[in-house]
């Protein structure tokens, strides 16, 4: 078992640019999770999946920010534009089903720094 | 709202001198309460998971309990290598609400 995969591990861009985070959730999970973890404000839930459907987005920023999970093996959380304030460690997670028997499984996230 | 609260935010022990984390919380309804540790650059990593008050899971030097307001962390003889920032969530029903960790460093 390979884990939860993200890709890439650090991104520097410039205020203004786009930014595409990738996930590989694990195989056979069938929820997904894009939190943000900050020193301030820890670890924020942003969007989950549940068999490649949204199900709550309500964490996420504002309108900057999508997430798409094209199948069950993909996902991307896009920022555009992107600002100073989103610098950050988005990780991914996954889970084989929503409930307390069934912890996450967290990739080791993408650093992202916009200069 | 849901919040989870951790103390102390960072804690120094010197290696064999045992201690505790505190993880405290307010839920509408606990379903489950987590504890992860998370290494530098990396992701949180699954430790335990307690569902009812007195329940108590262990692993290696670790024990965690869980009361109806909080749980705890108990770290025995610990190791430079069991330095790092240890998480506490719970479980709703809904969502995990997650607490902002307890930074643990382990001199040798």
């Amino acid at each position: 078992d390979a884990g939860v995969i993200q890709s890439p591990r650090h991104e520097v861009t410039e205020m203004g640019q786009e930014v595409t985070l990738r996930c590989k959730p694990i195989s056979g999970h069938d929820y997904l999770f894009w939190y943000r973890q900050t020193m301030m404000r820890g670890l924020e839930l942003l969007i989950y999946f549940n068999n490649n459907v949204p199900i709550d987005d309500s964490g996420m920023p504002e309108d900057r920010f999508s997430a798409k999970m094209p199948n069950a093996s993909f996902s991307t959380l896009k920022i555009q534009p992107s600002e100073p304030r989103d610098s950050a460690v988005y990780f991914c997670a996954s889970s084989l089903y929503l409930g307390s028997s069934s912890p996450l499984h967290f990739g080791n996230g993408t650093r992202l720094t916009v200069t | 709202e849901d919040q989870v609260t951790q103390s102390p935010e960072a804690l120094r022990l010197q290696e064999g001198e045992s201690s505790s984390l505190n993880c405290s919380y307010t839920v509408s309804g606990l379903r489950g309460l987590f504890w992860y540790r998370q290494d530098p650059g990396k992701g949180p990593e699954f430790l335990f998971t307690l569902y009812s008050a007195g329940e108590e899971k262990e692993k290696e030097r670790l024990k965690a309990t869980l009361t109806k307001k909080e749980s705890f962390l108990h770290i025995t003889a610990p190791k430079p290598e069991d330095s790092a920032t240890y998480l506490c969530a719970v479980y709703n029903g809904q969502n995990f609400v997650f607490g902002p960790g307890t930074r643990l460093s382990v001199l040798p």
